[in-house]
């Protein structure tokens, strides 16, 4: 069965470090991969998406994602963490209709 | 342009009480889905649709029932409400699957005592 794996419930950073919050999958074929953001009392937000191509995407704020086939994963990094990008982060693929989410990870960035 | 809202916003049953979520998009989107978010559960889907008058089972769909009769509009229907349906809903939408994102709505918090 096609799923998402996020290893790690929160993550602590802080202001001005680089970040990586994980993601692993496992697929059949060649995999649609996403990354969402949720800030308290919202719903989801789109950050960048792989569908094929250049194995390192840009997003918004400045994340950005790389795709390793042979790790199976797709972490989410940023090069400089701000305290604003402290929210819910959700992985997902792509799978016949619709999204298989991770169960999110937390990203807590300190002043 | 509104992208996708949800109506209403917070809503408290008692077991047993039957409610209807409404989700609404503006986008002229072909596929609209209802998930629930749970601690620690990350989002599951419900149903979900892709066109108008068509709906399918996604992962949790018991107790839930759902209709499509206009393309914009996607209705989540609690026949008997449970305590175990206490959860925030989320309705999105994308203009087709495959690799389109999804856009989803603000939420719906519903207690069910």
């Amino acid at each position: 069965a096609q799923s998402v794996a996020q290893p790690e419930d929160q993550v602590n950073v802080a202001e001005g470090n680089p970040l990586t919050v994980k993601c692993t999958y496992s697929v059949s074929g060649n995999p649609y991969l996403f990354w969402y953001v949720q800030y308290p009392n919202r719903g989801l937000q789109f950050l960048l998406k792989y569908i094929t191509g250049d194995n390192l995407v840009k997003g918004s704020y400045g994340f950005e994602a790389e795709f390793n086939k042979s790790q199976t994963s797709f972490h989410l990094k940023k090069p400089s963490a701000l305290v604003s990008d402290s929210a819910l982060y959700f992985c997902a693929s792509y799978n016949t209709d619709k999204l298989i989410f991770g169960t999110g990870t937390r990203l807590q960035v300190f002043p | 342009n509104a992208g996708v809202t949800q109506t209403p916003k917070f809503r408290v049953l008692k077991t047993g009480q039957s409610m209807t979520l409404l989700c609404a998009q503006d986008m002229n989107h072909e596929y609209m889905y209802w998930y629930r978010q749970d601690p620690g559960m990350g989002l599951r889907l419900i149903h979900y649709s892709v066109g108008e008058g068509t709906t399918a089972k996604g992962e949790v769909p018991d107790g839930y029932n759902v209709s499509r009769l206009k393309k914009q509009n996607f209705l989540l229907g609690l026949e008997s409400a449970a305590p175990s349906q206490t959860s925030v809903y989320f309705c999105a939408s994308s203009f087709l699957a495959g690799g389109n994102e999804q856009y989803f709505g603000p939420g719906t918090r519903l207690t069910v005592t």
